[in-house]
């Protein structure tokens, strides 16, 4: 499975934007890059998937890099209660591959949102 | 909806006792999985199953064992409990291979 890198941890301050980077050099052409983010205590949440076009919700944006070695999930105003662990996740979803579309979590980025 | 709802919360094992933690989802979803996830750590894929009947194991499947009867519930057994089993456990489920994954509150086991 391609893997990512992201850093362990960021803090950001309450309702400024916050750019959570993430690197997967060794992306293949049918992986889906998915963000999912774990709010304490709870289990994981999906936040925002791209395969090459920057993406927009009501969560977040998500910018890939044109290489697609690379993505940003962007919050444009963090609160308190988008601290969290976000999830970098490259997922194949290819109809009778054999990933199942499984989730492959790695450590995350551990958020920290001051007041 | 519930979405995905898992019980028990917590639970205490004694090393050897067995139990089943349950997973039952009212989306119709075909697609259901279970994960662990140790302290500090990432998730960690146990079991899938892609539908009634048909299941398959994830990385970690050693010591559980799980099956799927029907499309809502899809429960995992531990045997034999062992400390290394201690960890939060959490149910998932999605539409098909593609869709977004719904996963539950988890329950949180501890082997003594």
């Amino acid at each position: 499975d391609a893997k990512t890198t992201q850093p362990n941890s960021m803090e950001s301050n309450e309702e400024e934007p916050v750019h959570l980077p993430c690197n997967h050099s060794t992306i293949s052409g049918t992986d889906y890059i998915h963000w999912y983010r774990q709010l304490p205590s709870q289990g994981p949440e999906y936040v925002i998937h791209g395969l090459t076009s920057n993406v927009n919700n009501r969560m977040a944006s998500l910018a890939i890099a044109e290489d697609r070695k690379s993505s940003t999930l962007i919050l444009h105003r963090a609160t308190l209660r988008d601290a969290a662990v976000y999830y970098c996740i490259l997922r194949d979803v290819t109809a009778g591959g054999t990933s199942y579309g499984k989730l492959t979590f790695g450590q995350g980025t551990i958020l920290t949102v001051h007041p | 909806n519930a979405g995905v709802t898992q019980t028990p919360k917590f639970r205490i094992l004694k090393i050897g006792q067995s139990m089943t933690l349950q997973c039952a989802q009212d989306m119709n979803h075909n697609y259901m999985y279970w994960y662990r996830q140790d302290p500090g750590m990432g998730l960690k894929l146990i079991y899938y199953s892609v539908g009634a009947g048909i299941t398959d194991k994830g990385e970690v499947p050693n010591g559980y064992n799980v099956s799927r009867s029907t499309t809502e519930d899809f429960p995992l057994r531990l045997e034999l409990a062992a400390p290394s089993q201690t960890s939060v456990y959490f149910c998932a489920s999605s539409h098909g291979q593609g869709g977004t994954q719904y996963f539950g509150p988890g329950t949180r086991l501890l082997v003594l």
